[in-house]
């Protein structure tokens, strides 16, 4: 079945570490996937787009990699501060012409 | 600019009830999508519109919820009866290419909490 994963547990870490949250995907093709961030009480709010022929994309302390070998994305934080403490989601474009998004995954940076 | 309006914020009503959310896009963005979504999950799809035509309402419970975009701008999503398992939080978002474009980010409201008891 299609099924989108996010890292199943809440992410605690060290502010000023790097945060790496993790997507993983099957049954998919996307063209392209996107990472949202969701504060409690918000509406998701969008960060980044990556497609399918780009392994790379950074946004200043945002960075996604999208291998599509793997059906894999990860999001990295780096210098993560407090305020960077949200649920990030995940969404990808499905052969279905939908977005689908993941369960989400809730960071906590600790001062 | 403003963002995606929604009303009301929170909503509490007794089971077998009518419910009604009401969304304004974002000024000039033709497609509009309603998302209901769990506690601890991603916004599921309830309903895409490209302008005022519904053009993907596949996951909508179409014996029970309804949803209209009257002149392509505003729309209500409406549930009757609601049941105890409606209650979440209903999103509405927006944009301004619709699935075909490659940068189709999406303009989230603040959601309607909706409670079932």
């Amino acid at each position: 079945s299609q099924k989108i994963e996010q890292n199943s547990e809440a992410l605690n870490i060290q502010e000023g570490k790097t945060a790496t949250l993790t997507c993983n995907y099957t049954n998919y093709s996307p063209a392209y996937l996107q990472w949202y961030r969701q504060d409690p009480g918000r509406g998701p709010v969008f960060l980044l787009l990556i497609r399918e022929n780009e392994k790379e994309k950074r946004k200043e302390r945002l960075k996604v990699t999208f291998d599509t070998t793997l059906k894999q994305s990860l999001f990295h934080i780096t210098a993560s501060q407090p305020a960077d403490s949200a649920t990030y989601l995940c969404a990808l474009d499905t052969t279905y012409d939908k977005v689908i998004f993941g369960p989400g995954t809730s960071l906590s940076v600790i001062p | 600019e403003a963002g995606v309006v929604q009303s009301p914020r929170y909503k509490i009503i007794e089971k077998k009830q009518p419910v009604a959310f009401w969304c304004n896009p974002i000024s000039g963005h033709n497609t509009l999508y309603w998302y209901l979504q769990n506690l601890g999950q991603g916004p599921e799809l309830l309903i895409r519109y490209e302008n005022e035509e519904a053009v993907d309402d596949s996951q909508l419970p179409k014996d029970r919820f309804s949803a209209e975009r009257l002149k392509g701008v505003d729309s209500t999503l409406k549930i009757q009866p609601a049941e105890l398992g409606d209650s979440a939080v209903y999103l509405c978002a927006s944009s301004s290419e619709g699935w075909q474009s490659a940068y189709n980010e999406q303009f989230f409201g603040p959601g309607t909490r909706l409670t079932v008891l």
